[in-house]
């Protein structure tokens, strides 16, 4: 089946670490975005890709990095800039806006 | 500048009882609109879209929605709820061909036995 695979779904950090969290897709869909969710606050974008090598700034992107090499790949970068990690992050993809955005499971990270 | 509010961002009604949950955009425009569920610790599962063909909408576990143009609404409704609706459920709005869906701030709804 078709979907977005987020990968780990539990991921802790200590403080001054970068680290990785993995979103892929086999649904050939050509844009991908990657949204933050604090309690209360809905989803605020980090990030987002139209097309490979190439993205563009969120609304909080301090404190991220990115990358689109591979259609099917968008990973995520929270780099030790970030100053408040600690959230839930949500990937998700669009064929058109019509349609609709897939999503992945998401991955919670945790600053100890 | 283009938006999506949802009136409540928390909404407790009793088991069997009718759910309503509110969204409203701003275009004079017909958008694109989208109902999404999310259950905890869980990415968001599309429940019902508007795209033009029809202004009520059926989707899954029985809700509803009705896209009424003169109030730029897309209120979501469910006749009858379940334990199992308990979740947070977000609006969003593609205002055009093209552009990034705008999401409204969620409303989490909970269900009283």
């Amino acid at each position: 089946d078709g979907g977005i695979t987020q990968s780990p779904k539990y991921l802790f950090r200590k403080e001054g670490q970068n680290v990785t969290l993995s979103c892929e897709q086999n649904l050939n869909h050509d844009a991908m975005y990657w949204y933050r969710q604090d309690p209360g606050q809905g989803l605020r974008l980090i990030y987002y890709s139209q097309i490979v090598n190439d993205f563009q700034k969120g609304d909080i992107a301090e404190g991220y990095s990115v990358s689109r090499e591979k259609k099917e790949s968008f990973p995520l970068t929270v780099t030790s800039a970030q100053k408040n990690p600690t959230a839930f992050y949500l990937c998700a993809s669009e064929v058109g806006v019509n349609y609709g955005y897939t999503f992945g499971s998401g991955t919670r990270l945790t600053v100890v | 500048a283009q938006s999506v509010t949802q009136l409540g961002s928390h909404v407790s009604v009793s088991e069997g009882a009718l759910v309503l949950l509110r969204c409203n955009y701003s275009s004079s425009v017909p958008p694109y609109l989208f109902w999404y569920v999310q259950y905890p610790n869980q990415g968001l599962q599309l429940l019902l879209k508007y795209t033009s063909a029809a202004t009520l909408v059926k989707g899954i576990n029985g809700f509803e929605a009705e896209f009424k143009k003169s109030e730029t609404s897309f209120h979501l409704t469910k006749p009858s709820a379940h334990m199992s609706d308990a979740a947070e459920y977000f609006c969003a709005v593609g205002f055009k061909a093209g552009n990034m869906l705008t999401f409204g701030g969620g409303t989490r709804l909970m269900v009283k036995p």
